[in-house]
């Protein structure tokens, strides 16, 4: 089965300009999960939707960071300005199900994020 | 708040050797997952071991749990250059969905 698709791979912008990502999960999986992985540091998490809904955005940055998941399926996620503590690789992941019990995460490849 | 610390940061070791990473927590959880990241590419999940369990196996690595010293260990053993890698444990915690991960563990495999 095919993987989480993420796009682009690269990203070089200029701080206060904005930025999107694009991931599509594995097929039929219901939840979506957006990291942010800062160099030497493991992945924190950004949001977490299950289906079109969001389970947990607690540690997204609203005022800049903001994210979709229209009819459940791909995700965007965006940021507007960007700073300079932004740069990061952004991971997509999702997992069969959801629910209160965490599952096995399935990682795409990330986008690197570079601002300048 | 930090979870999943993993202990050593860095390892290095030669081929055929085994390795052991260590990761603390401070919650109740319901299991504990082990990823592991090769440069510049995405996690890839290795294992899952449940609160109720005390020890996992999976090929060369032997995950074990000891939920009274809130603590979790990695083993792979008979390493290979191809295990080079950063090992992430992740904490998936009672109060809520999410997964917490740790810091890391750089390993080195030399040959």
């Amino acid at each position: 089965e095919a993987g989480v698709a993420q796009s682009p791979r690269y990203k070089i912008i200029e701080k206060r300009q904005s930025v999107a990502f694009w991931c599509n999960p594995i097929s039929g999986h219901a939840t979506l999960y957006w990291y942010q992985q800062i160099l030497g540091q493991g992945p924190k998490l950004l949001i977490q939707f299950q289906n079109n809904g969001v389970v947990d955005d607690s540690q997204l940055p609203k005022d800049r960071f903001s994210a979709e998941r229209l009819k459940g399926v791909d995700s965007t996620l965006k940021i507007q300005p960007a700073k300079l503590e932004d740069s990061a690789v952004y991971l997509c992941a999702s997992s069969p199900n959801g629910g209160p019990i965490q599952e096995t995460q399935y990682f795409g490849p990330g986008t690197r994020l570079l601002v300048l | 708040s930090q979870q999943g610390e993993e202990d050593p940061q860095a390892l290095s070791i030669q081929e055929g050797e085994n390795a052991t990473m260590n990761c603390s927590y401070k919650t109740s959880i319901n299991n504990l997952q082990w990823y592991r990241q090769n440069s510049g590419r995405g996690l890839v999940h290795l294992i899952l071991i449940r609160s109720n369990e005390r020890e996992k196996h999976s090929g060369r690595l032997r995950v074990t749990l000891d939920t009274s010293k809130k603590s979790s260990s990695l083993l792979i053993t008979a390493s290979r250059a191809a295990d080079t890698a950063s090992y992430f444990c992740a904490v998936g915690e009672t109060s809520g969905s999410r997964l917490t991960f740790g810091e890391g563990t750089q390993l080195t495999v030399n040959p």
